[in-house]
Parts: structure tokens; C-alpha cells; sequence
């Protein structure tokens, strides 16, 4: 089955402890990116990747890192989270053609909490 | 800079009743691509349709429908003969042709009562 994944799905923590969203997707996709969501402020892209290595900031970086090392996995860092971090994570995936875009999609979200 | 707006808050609907949801956009492309994803109360994000801009046939797909309209910048979006399970926030998205990035409408949510 064609699928994104998140993991964890739900996660509480604490201000300052590092932790990491893992993502993966079985599409073979070159595209990866990673949103958050956030009541009154919708969705917003934190990063992106157009293919291995090559990773770029979205429109709320701050505070976040990435990596992509493999074609499927677009893990998500968080060095030293802060409350304002606390959100609804969601990563993405597409193909990227010569045709044009494809549709993109969505893994079933991770909910963190920063206390 | 690209823009999406879904005036529409929140519907309200009897099951049964046609529901359309409004989408208007900005962009300043003449290749870009337009998306409708619903989020039901679980959370996921479910994609339902894309559309390139130089595609302005009107689909549907059992019972919804979405009307493209370039002249007015429009992607609207109609749930015939709703039901409960049509209960969600629906989302339009723009993405441009240089980037992938998805440009978000604020959301709709819909809620059918029984």
C-alpha cells in the first residue's frame, strides 16, 4: 500500500529535549516536505527537499532541522523544542516530473505537545 | 506572492442538502496547480482532487463535484446529497509551477447534522 508515515504520532515532552519526527514514504517520491498546523494560522511549510541532499527552509524554519540522507525517510529534528513549537506536524511527499506536479500526500500527522 | 482564500468559516447543513464550498486564489503564474484536501475529525489530511491551470474541465466523482474557473480565479467545490460522514475541514491549496510548496486556505468545516 502507497503510504506516508509518521512516527510518533502523539508525543509530549519537555522544553529542551531534543527529539526527532521520523517520516517515511514507499512512493519512491523525490519530493519531501514537512507543515505544521496551527489553529487561526492554517498550514505552514517548515522544510523542504526536492531529492537526496538537497533540502531547503519553507516559510517557519526556526527552531527545526531536517536531513535527507535516503530518497524515503525526511526526519524532522527538533534540537531544543519550545512550548510554541507545540503543533500538528504533518510531511508530504510527490512525484517531481518533467510533466509538471503531481499530487502530493500527506502522512496522518504526528500531534506534539512541548510543555 | 501566491494567495488562497475560503470565505466560508464553517457550513452547516442538513444531510441530504448540496453543499459548495468556495475557493479563490492568487498567483501570478500562468502554470500552477490547484488542490482540494479534507482533514475529517481524526486529523489526516485526505487529498480529493488536483487540477492544473491548463485544465478547466469540471469533474466529478460520485457525489462531489468542482467547478474551475479561470476567468474568475475560482475552485469551487460541491458535496451533493450530504451526509454525516462528509463532516470535515475541507482545505483548497495553490502550488506554483517554480515550487511545490502548497498554499493553504484557511479551511472550511463542514458539519452535517442528521
Amino acid at each position: 500500500e502507497a503510504q506516508v508515515t509518521q512516527n510518533p504520532r502523539y508525543l509530549i515532552t519537555v522544553t529542551g529535549k531534543k527529539l526527532t519526527v521520523t517520516c517515511s514514504q514507499n512512493m519512491n517520491h523525490e519530493y519531501m516536505s514537512w507543515y505544521r498546523q496551527d489553529p487561526g494560522l492554517g498550514l505552514r511549510q517548515i522544510y523542504y527537499s526536492m531529492n537526496v541532499e538537497v533540502t531547503d527552509k519553507g516559510d517557519v524554519p526556526e527552531g527545526y532541522k531536517v536531513s535527507r540522507k535516503e530518497k524515503r525517510n525526511f526526519p524532522l529534528i527538533l534540537e531544543s523544542p519550545s512550548p510554541n513549537q507545540t503543533s500538528l506536524y504533518f510531511c508530504a511527499s510527490g512525484r517531481k516530473t518533467s510533466g509538471g506536479q503531481e499530487t502530493q500526500y500527506f502522512g496522518p500527522g504526528t500531534r506534539l505537545l512541548v510543555l | 506572492a501566491q494567495k488562497v482564500t475560503q470565505a466560508q468559516t464553517e457550513i452547516s447543513v442538513v444531510e441530504k442538502e448540496d453543499v459548495t464550498l468556495d475557493c479563490v486564489y492568487e498567483t501570478r503564474d500562468t502554470t500552477y496547480y490547484l488542490f482540494w484536501y479534507k482533514q475529517p475529525p481524526s486529523g489526516e489530511l485526505v487529498f480529493l482532487i488536483r487540477r492544473n491551470s491548463f485544465d478547466e474541465q469540471n469533474e466529478i466523482s460520485g457525489r462531489y463535484s468542482w467547478n474551475f474557473q479561470k476567468s474568475t480565479s475560482s475552485f469551487n467545490f460541491t458535496i451533493t446529497a450530504s451526509q454525516v460522514v462528509d463532516s470535515a475541514v475541507y482545505f483548497c491549496a495553490l502550488s506554483e509551477s517554480k515550487d511545490y510548496k502548497l498554499s493553504f486556505g484557511a479551511g472550511t468545516t463542514v458539519t452535517v447534522r442528521a
